[in-house]
């Protein structure tokens, strides 16, 4: 159980324009998403968290108008890098967690990697 | 100065040698301690958590947390070519916290 999936899970891309990365539990209710960032042999780094039917909450530095993340049920979030640019490439990781899970366990996903040409 | 510290590696080991991976960190705060594995082009899976001190033991995996000197370690006895990947450690202050990653490690079983 407990399964994340993300679609698409590569993409290329022309400059300027925007891409919507799916992440979608399973088998299970996500009460929160999240949405990390990471570069090659670099750690995963937290861009923003998200619940079912709120705005989501994100990290410092991270534009909230670039990425914008839409948490419509609690099965589903999407993050849309908007007028992507060759500095947006990065492989983008989300992750769902549920109340009822372990110590809130975060099940990731297989991850989305964007190149921006 | 990093919350979490993790040596990047790679570390490179023949088959059954027992490794050990190791991070340091700085918030006194940090109450779980998780250890992950992703392989190339993967997700993060979860391997061992551990809350506050101790140790635990699953397998072939053991996790140690050291919270007076702010160090924790994930020993892998055995090792075997299928557990090359990056292990990364991971620290939250509460459930369901954020997730505070360190850079990963890039392990090497050659057989």
């Amino acid at each position: 159980g407990a399964v994340v999936s993300q679609h698409p899970s590569w993409v290329i891309c022309k400059s300027g324009t925007s891409v919507k990365i799916e992440c979608r539990s399973l088998d299970f209710q996500a009460t929160t998403m999240f949405w990390y960032r990471q570069f090659p042999k670099q750690s995963l780094m937290l861009m923003a968290t998200s619940n079912e039917g709120s705005k989501a909450t994100y990290e410092q530095g991270v534009e909230k108008d670039k990425f914008l993340i839409n948490h419509a049920s609690l099965t589903l979030s999407t993050l849309t890098v908007t007028s992507a640019h060759p500095e947006d490439s990065s492989f983008y990781i989300c992750s769902a967690s549920a109340a009822r899970a372990r110590f809130h366990e975060q099940f990731f996903g297989p991850g989305t990697r964007l190149t921006v040409l | 100065q990093k919350e979490v510290e993790q040596d990047p590696g790679p570390l490179s080991v023949p088959e059954g040698a027992i490794v050990s991976l190791n991070c340091t960190y700085s918030n006194s705060a940090f109450q779980y301690f998780m250890w992950y594995r992703q392989y190339s082009r993967k997700g993060p899976e979860l391997l061992m958590y551990t809350y506050s001190s101790g140790n635990k033991e699953d397998g072939r995996f053991t996790a140690q947390v050291d919270k007076s000197s702010k160090y924790i370690s994930l020993f892998i006895r055995d090792s075997q070519p299928s557990d090359s990947a990056t292990y990364l450690c991971a620290m939250s202050e509460g459930q369901g916290g954020k997730l505070i990653f360190g850079q990963g490690t890039e392990l090497s079983v050659k057989p």
